[in-house]
């Protein structure tokens, strides 16, 4: 299994350009997220999916769209990108027939918006 | 708003010294509070998982307990050495499969 995986791994933007990031799992999970690193900040939960076709906001969703067509994928689109999303994105997952299980997280996605 | 707090933000100590860390969460809601250790330049890997009050975990030299009614779980490392370093996230669950993340704890370990 290649676990949850994350493309790209490096993006610069510039202001008002739009992108999608990508993560993809392959263990069958049900349940995926995306939360945003920043220094001293932890992890801030973006958008989570409970599963395929079913989203919800997380604590600092604005800016950012998400869609669940596929148990598989769960991409994050930034429409108009500002420099305040300059962050460190990961996506992470988890199974959901036990409700204690722990995520698995992807490598992450650096992303710079000058 | 569900808050969840660490202290302290870091910490430095001595290679061999024994040393904890708090987590604070919501006592409403609560389904489960996770640790997690989240090494430079690499995701962050599950540590604990724990689900009810009173609970003690224990993995090696790392051990964390909980206690819900107050809202604070606590993680111990005996005999600190340096691969222990990292940052340890909590992560607080909810009843309704939210999972909201600490700051934080950045250990120094020093050699």
């Amino acid at each position: 299994n290649a676990g949850v995986t994350q493309t790209p791994k490096f993006q610069v933007l510039k202001t008002g350009q739009s992108m999608t990031l990508q993560c993809a799992q392959d263990m069958n999970h049900e349940y995926m997220s995306w939360y945003r690193q920043d220094p001293g900040m932890g992890l801030r939960l973006i958008h989570y999916s409970v599963g395929a076709g079913i989203t919800d906001q997380g604590e600092v969703p604005n800016g950012y769209n998400v869609s669940r067509s596929t148990t598989e994928d769960f991409p994050l689109r930034l429409l108009s990108a500002a420099p305040s999303q300059t962050s460190v994105y990961f996506c992470a997952s988890k199974g959901r027939v036990r409700l204690w299980e722990t995520q698995y997280f992807g490598p992450g996605t650096r992303l710079l918006v000058l | 708003i569900l808050n969840v707090e660490q202290s302290p933000q870091s910490l430095h100590v001595q290679e061999g010294d024994s040393t904890n860390f708090t987590c604070s969460f919501p006592s409403s809601n609560f389904y489960a509070l996770h640790w997690y250790r989240w090494e430079t330049a690499k995701s962050p890997e599950a540590l604990f998982v724990m689900t009810l009050n009173g609970d003690e975990k224990k993995k090696g030299r790392i051990s964390a307990t909980l206690n819900t009614k107050e809202g604070y779980s606590y993680l111990y490392i005996k005999g600190s050495q340096p691969e222990d370093s990292a940052t340890y996230l909590c992560a607080f669950k909810t009843s309704y499969d939210k999972v909201i993340f600490g700051p934080g704890t950045s250990l120094s370990v020093i050699p």
